[in-house]
């Protein structure tokens, strides 16, 4: 089965990291790209950036920069978002989603999302 | 603030027709093509529409859309109860150089 399943809920307190992945099964995780996106509570979805796991490359949306890195283990077929530097406002739910290459906005498997609170 | 404009809400009765808007600008929607994504309560965003108007195997064909200039439109035929839900339009923006999406509209059926 073609999915891509994450690590679960994080509580963080405000200042702290919090590190996120994305495991593909299914699917060989070197011919896609995998976007980063969040949803904060009762919002839209707001994109955060993408790596490719062939070569670890990442661009990162300009409002993350600084604070984002994505990373990727290609013995797990895993890849990573680790997010520091925390406040209230990144309360959201995280997902990861595949999409064939950048450029594109057609992300057709998606991860079922983690939950992460940031709360003093 | 999101980069595509829809409506928040629409609604239909059972069996009825209903489209939902989207605009946006010559950075995306304008230069790039339109995707739209099905969202339930407490689930990931399922893909919809790609590539403007084409379906992924298992979406009905119920499901339509368009686009012309900046603008693109997702239409639903014969509504049932099952598609009540939050769609979302996205397409990939040339000046943030990353995807950008539609607030949501949220879809009720009477």
């Amino acid at each position: 089965q073609v999915q891509l399943v994450q690590s679960g809920a994080e509580v963080k307190k405000p200042g702290a990291s919090v590190k996120v992945s994305c495991t593909a099964s299914g699917f060989i995780l070197n011919s896609y790209y995998i976007q980063w996106l969040r949803q904060a509570p009762g919002q839209g979805l707001e994109w955060v950036g993408i790596i490719n796991p062939i070569d670890g490359s990442t661009n990162y949306a300009q409002k993350f920069q600084g604070r984002i890195t994505m990373t990727r283990d290609t013995s797990t077929d895993t890849v990573y978002t680790e997010l520091s530097s925390l406040r209230s406002e990144d309360t959201a739910v995280y997902y990861c989603a595949r999409v064939r290459r950048p450029g594109m906005a057609a992300f057709d498997v998606w991860g079922q999302g983690t939950m992460v609170t940031v709360s003093s | 603030q999101s980069m595509l404009t829809q409506p928040p809400s629409a609604s239909g009765t059972p069996g009825q027709r209903v489209t939902i808007s989207c605009s946006g600008s010559s950075s995306n929607i304008g230069g790039s093509s339109v995707n739209w994504y099905q969202q339930f309560p407490g689930t990931a965003p399922k893909l919809l529409i790609y590539v403007d108007y084409q379906r992924p195997s298992g979406v009905p064909d119920r499901f339509s859309a368009s686009k012309s200039g900046t603008s693109a439109s997702l239409a639903i035929s014969g509504l049932q109860s099952e598609d009540e839900a939050v769609y979302y339009c996205a397409a990939w923006d040339a000046s943030l150089n990353g995807p950008v999406f539609g607030g949501g509209t949220k879809l009720t059926v009477l």
